[in-house]
């Protein structure tokens, strides 16, 4: 299994640009979502999806837009970028369970906006 | 919204000493608690995940604790390795969000 993949590693966008970012994942998880790292501030989630055709906001969507067609793809779009949105981007997944959804990780794109 | 805090923000040990790294968190109705590592430019790699009907995990030279009603978790690392040298987080989740703490920079000295 490749468990949670996440392209591209890297990428530098001028202010205005939009770009999506792309995660998979092959475990058959339920949900998926999307963090934000920044210095200082840990890891804030985006936005997240609980299954095929559903999504909601988290902490810090603004900005962003998601979508999910399939279980195992989850893409972020960046609309119009900002500096604002240089920043590590993770993607997670998980099962849905209550009470066991232990979470795998991405190996994450580090995003610059010029 | 679930407030997660990890105190200290950095520690450094001598080779072979044993540590406990802090979590603690507001919302005592969290569902599960779940410890990572990461290293320097690199993804989050899952630790141990303890569910709220439980009280601690082990794995190997890892054992980790939950205390809901002191809105405590702890990571307690037995006779540290450089090779444990890593950040570690801690994320509870109350419903459908996951909400993480800052995150705490071991150094292990050899």
């Amino acid at each position: 299994n490749a468990g949670v993949t996440q392209t591209p590693k890297f990428q530098v966008l001028k202010t205005g640009q939009s770009m999506t970012l792309q995660c998979a994942q092959d475990m058959n998880h339920e949900y998926m979502s999307w963090y934000r790292q920044d210095p200082g501030m840990g890891l804030r989630l985006i936005h997240y999806s609980v299954g095929a055709g559903i999504t909601d906001q988290g902490e810090v969507p603004n900005g962003y837009n998601v979508s999910r067609s399939t279980t195992e793809d989850f893409p972020l779009r960046l609309l119009s970028a900002a500096p604002s949105q240089t920043s590590v981007y993770f993607c997670a997944s998980s099962r849905l369970a209550r009470f066991y959804n232990e979470q795998f990780f991405g190996p994450g794109t580090r995003l610059t906006v010029l | 919204k679930q407030e997660v805090t990890q105190i200290p923000a950095a520690l450094s040990v001598p080779e072979g000493e044993n540590l406990v790294l802090n979590c603690s968190f507001t919302d005592s109705a969290i569902y599960n608690l779940q410890w990572f590592r990461q290293d320097p430019g690199k993804g989050l790699t899952s630790l141990l995940l303890i569910q709220s009907s439980q009280r601690e995990q082990t794995s190997g030279r890892l054992n980790a604790s939950l205390d809901k009603s002191s809105g405590r978790s702890t990571l307690y690392i037995a006779a540290s390795q450089p090779g444990d040298s890593a950040t570690y987080l801690c994320a509870g989740n109350t419903g459908n969000q996951f909400y993480f703490g800052t995150g705490t920079s071991l150094t292990v000295i050899p």
